[in-house]
This record gives structure tokens, sequence and C-alpha cells, in this order.
């Protein structure tokens, strides 16, 4: 049971380039998101998919566009990278949303964009 | 606009001491989380707390809710050196589908 996984676990990137950040989860949840981490700034809030088939914007969306792919994988693309988008982007799942569920963490995507 | 503050952003401390990290919240909610982060990893769930006046403890750290006055607090008992990390507290407001987490509070315990 490896819980949430994420690939890669570094990347660099040159302003302007793309990229597909991968989130997948082994437990069975419905709902999945996506943070960022910046210092200073806790957690935010870029997409969630509260169930398979949906998607919701979170507190930063923009830049950023995400597929539920089904129910294991949940994945983030940043069309056009900018040095803003530097910062540690984190997955999570939980058993579902609007309840009492707790979000598990994966291990995080450093991205350094240049 | 939801906003979630925590207190202190920084604290360093003796091994042995007692010290309480606090949590405001500026949204009706019983629903508080807490979870811990060390460098370069994840974060891990710590404590859920689900109503008014809900406390966990596990080892040296006991958590509680008070949803009257939207605060949260983090208590460290007998500090040790293992207990160095982020802490971070998240809020999941009534409406809407999403965590709202706090800056975090950076623990240092100094042997």
């Amino acid at each position: 049971n490896a819980g949430v996984t994420q690939t890669p676990k570094f990347q660099v990137l040159k302003t302007g380039q793309s990229m597909t950040l991968q989130c997948a989860q082994d437990m069975n949840h419905n709902s999945m998101y996506w943070y960022r981490q910046d210092p200073g700034m806790g957690l935010r809030l870029i997409y969630y998919s509260a169930s398979e088939g949906t998607t919701d914007k979170g507190e930063v969306p923009n830049g950023y566009n995400v597929s539920r792919l089904n129910k294991r994988e949940f994945s983030l693309r940043l069309e056009s990278a900018a040095p803003s988008q530097t910062s540690v982007y984190f997955c999570a799942s939980s058993r579902g949303t609007g309840k009492t569920y707790e979000q598990y963490f994966g291990p995080g995507t450093r991205l350094t964009v240049t | 606009e939801l906003k979630v503050e925590q207190n202190p952003l920084f604290l360093s401390m003796q091994e042995g001491k007692n010290y309480t990290i606090y949590c405001n919240y500026s949204t009706t909610s019983d629903r508080l989380y807490w979870y811990r982060q060390d460098p370069g990893k994840s974060l891990e769930s710590l404590f859920v707390l689900l109503s008014n006046g809900a406390v966990k403890q596990e080892g040296r750290l006991m958590a509680s809710l008070d949803t009257k006055a939207r605060l949260s607090t983090l208590h460290i008992t007998a500090a040790v050196h293992d207990l160095s990390a982020t802490y971070f507290c998240a809020v999941d407001p009534y409406t809407g589908n999403q965590f709202y987490f706090g800056t975090g509070t950076s623990l240092t315990v100094i042997p």
C-alpha cells in the first residue's frame, strides 16, 4: 500500500516550457487535491476533484490545468511555466469532501522555473 | 476571505519545556486538522478535531478545539528534539470543498 505517489520528485523548467505532474493513490479515495507550498504562505489549493469526473478551481488556479484520469489518478499541467510557479507541489487524497475526512499527502514535487 | 493564522511562526524551545501553538480562524467550522512536516518531507496527519471542546492527545502533543472562539491549540509537554518540525493547522469550513491551511509554525527543540 503506497498511499499517495507523485512523479517526478524534482524538475527544472525554463520559462515557457510545459510539463505534467502525476499523482496516483491506492486507497480507493474519492477526492483528490493539488496544493502548492511556498515559504511563509502555508499550502494553497490549486485544484481539486471531489469525485471521478469532476474538477473545480481552488484558491490559486491561474496557470494550471488538471485532469482526473480515473479514480486513482489526478494530474496537474503547467502549459507555459513561469518563474512564479517555482514551488513545491503536493497532491493529496481523501475519502470524500464536505465530510469529516482528513487528507493524505504525497511526497511532493519540487519545481524550479528559470 | 477565510483566514487561518498561526502563532508563533517560529519557536525555539529547550528540551523539557512546555509550550503552546495557537491557530485562529475566521470562519464558522468545527473541523480542524493538525499536520506535521519534517524538512523536505510531506505532511503527516497528527490530529483530527471534529467538535467544540474536542481534545486529542498523542505522546507529548495535545490538541484542542474551541469553535466559539474559533481557536485551536497544540500543546507541547516536555519537548524533545524529535518534535522539531513545522506544524500546520487546517480548517475545513462548512461551505465549499477545500481545506485552508495556516502558514505553519516552525519548531526547533534545543538540547
